[in-house]
């Protein structure tokens, strides 16, 4: 069975760092790219990065382009997502999603239950 | 650009159907759509991929209430045999260059 655990959200001040990781299971974590997507809340869905399965190829929103990077981890099964210069349009609950290609750029077949990261003072 | 339009409210009684529609921008009629689902306080959970010639691939435990379908520049998820735990937020989702999700639909089960 596929799981995606996401750890490492919650409050920080604007301005801080954090830096969220998704424990992955049930598959070869290697094969795969990953994501990053996020939900400010009552909102929708909104992508924030993506990731190829060597770690090679990284994207960006424009909206976190600069201020986040994506990685990952493949003898840990873990991907990260570090997060500096937080704003408070930043909060938001963080899922990890992972793709059935070596790209991330695919449809995402499987998500993690999100961690909530609150960016405020 | 690439942009998906979709509806903000669908509504239809309990053990009817109802068709969603996602709505690529013009000139991406060749493009494939994934639809997610999202029950209210819940993380999304993938449904099925529908392509542009209307094959679709559904998730893994997708009943089979859930079918996909295309035409155009339009992309369908139909919901036979309405049931409450189908009252949820519904996403469509494409990619090219970057990720690109529709605002979702909220869908009320009458």
């Amino acid at each position: 069975e596929v799981q995606l655990l996401e750890s490492g959200g919650g409050l920080v001040q604007p301005g801080g760092s954090l830096r969220l990781s998704c424990a992955a299971s049930g598959f070869i974590f290697s094969s795969y790219g990953m994501n990053w997507v996020r939900q400010a809340p009552g909102k929708g869905l909104e992508w924030v990065s993506g990731i190829s399965v060597g770690g090679g190829d990284t994207y960006y929103a424009d909206s976190v382009k600069g201020r986040f990077t994506i990685s990952r981890d493949n003898s840990k099964n873990t991907l990260y997502l570090q997060m500096n210069t937080l704003r408070a349009g930043d909060t938001a609950v963080y899922y990890c999603a992972k793709v059935p290609t070596t790209g991330p750029m695919s449809y995402f077949d499987y998500w993690g239950q999100g961690t909530l990261v609150t960016v405020s003072s | 650009q690439l942009v998906l339009t979709q509806s903000p409210s669908a509504s239809a009684s309990l053990g009817a159907s109802v068709k969603l529609t996602c709505t690529l921008s013009s000139g991406h009629s060749s493009y494939a759509i994934a639809w997610h689902q999202q029950q209210p306080e819940k993380g999304p959970r993938y449904l099925m991929k529908v392509n542009s010639d209307d094959s679709h691939h559904k998730g893994d435990g997708i009943p089979d209430r859930f079918s996909g379908s295309s035409s155009g520049t339009e992309r369908y998820l139909t919901i036979s045999s309405l049931q409450s735990e189908d009252e949820a937020d519904y996403y469509c989702q494409t990619w090219g260059t970057v990720q690109v999700f529709g605002g979702g639909t909220k869908l009320t089960v009458l």
